[in-house]
C-alpha cells in the first residue's frame, strides 16, 4: 500500500519567516495530495489540494509542489503568522475519494 | 450547520470494558470514516464506508466494528478495551457526488480515549 513520509515533525519559525514542509510517498499511481491543518482541540480542514496533472498550485500565501518523478510534494507557507500555528498534514491517495494516506504531521510554531 | 458531531468528546476506559462511539453527519454525505491520531504516526484509517449498510476495513481494523445502519451515521465500537487503543478518534466524511466531488474530508472534532 501507500507510504507517506512528512519532514519535520517540529518547525519553529519567526513571525514573517517562511515554512517549508515536505512529503514523500511511495506508490507512483497516487495522483492526489491534500493538505491538511489541525488547530489545537479541532479535527484537521484542507487548506490546499494538487493533482498530479499540476506541478504547482497556490492560494494566497500558501502554495503546494509536485515533483511526481522524485515522488515528493511541498508545502510552502510565506510570511508566517501567528494564527499559522497548527499540526499540518500530507496526504495521498489514487485518486480524490478513495482511502486516504497520511503522513505523521509536522508541528509548525510561529514566534511573533 | 453542524457538520461533522462526535460524541462523547471524553472517555476513560478500564481494560476490558468496551464502548461505541457515535458519529453523525448533515451533510448528505455517501462515505464516512473513522481515524485515530497517535503522536507521530499521523492519522491512521481504521475502517470506513462508502454508504449506507456498507463497511470496510481501513489500515487499522483490528479491535474495532463499525455499523453504518443510517446514512447520516456511523458508529466505532470496541468490545474489549486495550490500553494500546488509547488515542484520539476522528470520524470525517466526503461527498461523493459527480461533478460537484472534489475529495475533501470534513472532519468532527474528536474523541480522547483512555484505557487503563
Amino acid at each position: 500500500g501507500e507510504n507517506v513520509e512528512q519532514h519535520p515533525s517540529t518547525l519553529s519559525v519567526q513571525e514573517g519567516d517562511s515554512a517549508v514542509i515536505k512529503c514523500t510517498y511511495s506508490d507512483s499511481a497516487s495522483n492526489y495530495f491534500p493538505w491538511y491543518k489541525q488547530e489545537l482541540g479541532k479535527g484537521p480542514q484542507l487548506i490546499i489540494d494538487i493533482r498530479s496533472n499540476v506541478g504547482e498550485k497556490k492560494d494566497q500565501r500558501i502554495a503546494v509542489t509536485l515533483n511526481k518523478t522524485a515522488k515528493h510534494f511541498s508545502l510552502h507557507i510565506t510570511e508566517t503568522q501567528p494564527e499559522d500555528s497548527a499540526v499540518y498534514f500530507c496526504a495521498a491517495t489514487k485518486a480524490a475519494g478513495n482511502k486516504l494516506t497520511f503522513g505523521g504531521g509536522t508541528r509548525v510554531l510561529v514566534k511573533p | 450547520n453542524a457538520g461533522v458531531t462526535q460524541t462523547p468528546k471524553f472517555r476513560v476506559l478500564k481494560t476490558g470494558q468496551s464502548m461505541t462511539l457515535l458519529c453523525a453527519q448533515d451533510m448528505n454525505h455517501e462515505y464516512m470514516y473513522w481515524y485515530r491520531q497517535d503522536p507521530g504516526m499521523g492519522l491512521r484509517l481504521i475502517h470506513y464506508s462508502v454508504g449506507e449498510g456498507t463497511t470496510a476495513k481501513g489500515e487499522v481494523p483490528d479491535g474495532y466494528n463499525v455499523s453504518r445502519l443510517k446514512k447520516q451515521n456511523f458508529l466505532l465500537g470496541l468490545e474489549s478495551a486495550a490500553p494500546s487503543q488509547t488515542s484520539v478518534y476522528f470520524c470525517a466524511s466526503s461527498y461523493s457526488g459527480h461533478k460537484a466531488y472534489t475529495g475533501e474530508l470534513f472532519f468532527g472534532e474528536g474523541s480522547r480515549l483512555t484505557v487503563l
